[in-house]
């Protein structure tokens, strides 16, 4: 399977833990965005990386979170202590850089993260 | 602000009918505008995508429509089948490489 791949699918913590989600894009994508969802609602734009410069960071995105893309190919999103309006599904996706014949992101299949 | 949303947040639809969901964005600048499919539990899917130079652009059972003039997207589904069912989101690009999504529409496909 060569698309966007996201682990855990489930993270269950309870309030004040730190969290970490990874995402592995596919492999000749350079863009990678992460993105988070709750129930009803479309995804909204939380950051993303070109390689491995993180180019933008949404105002959703507290300083209790941070993302790393350290060799320009996996991500990182951490969640440092976590609160129940935490809980949601944080997506990955990815794309090939602008220039490309496609603009196209392609989503992983989320983490689905539950704060007690 | 700009904002991308739809119009019917539940749709219903006999199998074997057409189904055409409707999309409002407000940022004239956008210049490209994709449909997903997000099943429950799953990540969204890419449907189809149409530029902004375009008006109508056909993949397999599905059309995707733009209207520049009022800002208007729609996605109609030909003989619309269960797999269908699902939640569909569309977006649009403002910039390089932000998307804006609207808050989805429910298509359930009635046997």
């Amino acid at each position: 399977d060569t698309g966007v791949s996201q682990n855990p699918r489930h993270k269950i913590t309870k309030r004040g833990q730190n969290v970490t989600f990874r995402c592995d894009p596919i492999s000749e994508h350079n863009r990678l965005y992460w993105y988070r969802q709750t129930l009803g609602q479309g995804p909204e734009f939380l950051t993303y990386f070109q390689n491995e410069a993180q180019l933008e960071k949404s105002r959703l995105l507290s300083d209790r979170f941070s993302a790393e893309r350290p060799k320009g190919s996996f991500s990182t999103l951490e969640i440092q202590r976590t609160e129940q309006g935490d809980s949601a599904m944080y997506l990955c996706a990815s794309s090939l850089k602008a220039g490309e014949p496609t603009d196209t992101q392609y989503f992983g299949p989320g983490t689905r993260l539950t704060v007690l | 602000g700009e904002s991308v949303g739809l119009h019917l947040p539940t749709l219903s639809v006999q199998e074997g009918d057409n189904s055409i969901i409707n999309c409002a964005y407000s940022n004239s600048a956008s210049d490209y505008f994709i449909w997903y499919k997000q099943e429950s539990g799953k990540g969204p899917q890419f449907i189809i995508d149409i530029r902004s130079n375009m008006d109508k652009r056909q993949g397999q059972r599905v059309t995707v429509l733009l209207n520049k003039t009022v800002k208007h997207l729609s996605l109609q589904i030909a003989a619309t089948q269960p797999g269908d069912s699902a939640v569909y989101f569309c977006a649009e690009m403002t910039g390089t490489y932000k998307y804006i999504f609207g808050t989805g529409t429910r298509l359930k496909v009635l046997a």
